[in-house]
C-alpha cells in the first residue's frame, strides 16, 4: 500500500462549490504539506503542518483552507471553487529532514 | 529569500546519449538541493539529494549530480538515456533554517527518442 494516499484522484466542479481533497499517511511523519502544481511553474506550497495544533499559510494559500484532523490526515478546502484553481494537487509529508515524500496527486478542473 | 531556475523546459535525447538538465538556484542559507522526477500521472519520486557532504551525488536509476557553489549550480546528468527516463524533472531548493519548506524550479520536460 502507499504511503500517502490523496482521494479524490481527479474530480470536476462547478464554480462555486465547495470541494475538499484529503490526504492520509502512514509514515507516522509529523509535518504535512499541500503544494498546487501548474504547467511552467512547478509546485507552489499552499499550506503546511508541523504538528496537529500548528498550520501555516505557505506563499498561495489565498482562496484554500486546511485541517488537520490528526497526525495521519491533512485535508484541503477550497471554499467557493473558481476556474483559476484548476491544477494538479500534491499533498506531501517529512520528518526532521528535508526529504518529502508526495502522494499520487489529485487532479482538480474547474468549470 | 531562495529561487530556483531550471534552465530548460524542455530537453530531448535519443536513446544511448547522454542527459543534461541545468539548474541554477540562489540561497541565504548552505542550501540542501534535490532533484525529484515526475512520471506521466504519477506523484514525485526523490531522484537524489545534497546536503553540504560530498559535492558529487549519486542517485537513482543512474543519475549523478554536482554541486558547484561558486556557480550556483546543480546540474543533473545521465551517461547514457533510457526510454523509461521520460518524465518531467523538478530541482529543488530547501529553505533550510525555516523548516522543511522547498522550493521549485518550473520543470523539465525530457523527450527521450528511439
Amino acid at each position: 500500500d502507499a504511503d500517502v494516499t490523496q482521494t479524490p484522484r481527479n474530480r470536476i466542479t462547478k464554480t462555486g462549490k465547495r470541494i475538499m481533497l484529503e490526504c492520509s499517511q502512514t509514515k507516522g511523519h509529523d509535518r504535512m504539506y499541500w503544494y498546487r502544481q501548474d504547467p511552467g511553474l512547478g509546485l507552489r506550497l499552499i499550506y503546511y503542518s508541523f504538528d496537529v495544533k500548528d498550520i501555516n499559510k505557505g506563499e498561495i494559500s489565498d482562496g484554500y483552507s486546511v485541517s488537520r484532523q490528526a497526525q495521519a490526515k491533512f485535508s484541503l478546502s477550497l471554499e467557493s471553487a473558481i476556474p483559476n484553481q484548476t491544477a494538479l494537487y500534491f499533498c506531501a509529508t517529512s520528518q526532521d529532514t528535508d526529504e518529502q515524500y508526495f502522494g499520487p496527486g489529485t487532479r482538480l478542473t474547474v468549470t | 529569500a531562495q529561487s530556483v531556475t531550471q534552465l530548460d523546459s524542455h530537453v530531448s535525447v535519443s536513446e544511448g546519449t547522454p542527459v543534461l538538465l541545468r539548474c541554477n538556484y540562489s540561497s541565504s542559507y548552505s542550501p540542501s538541493l534535490f532533484w525529484y522526477v515526475q512520471h506521466p500521472n504519477k506523484g514525485l519520486q526523490l531522484l537524489l539529494k545534497y546536503t553540504s557532504a560530498a559535492t558529487l551525488v549519486k542517485g537513482i536509476n543512474g543519475f549523478e549530480a554536482e554541486f558547484k557553489k561558486s556557480e550556483t549550480s546543480f546540474h543533473l546528468t545521465k551517461p547514457s538515456a533510457h526510454m523509461s527516463d521520460a518524465a518531467e524533472y523538478f530541482c529543488v531548493v530547501s529553505q533550510g533554517a525555516a523548516g522543511n519548506k522547498l522550493t521549485f524550479g518550473g520543470g523539465t520536460r525530457v523527450l527521450v527518442k528511439p
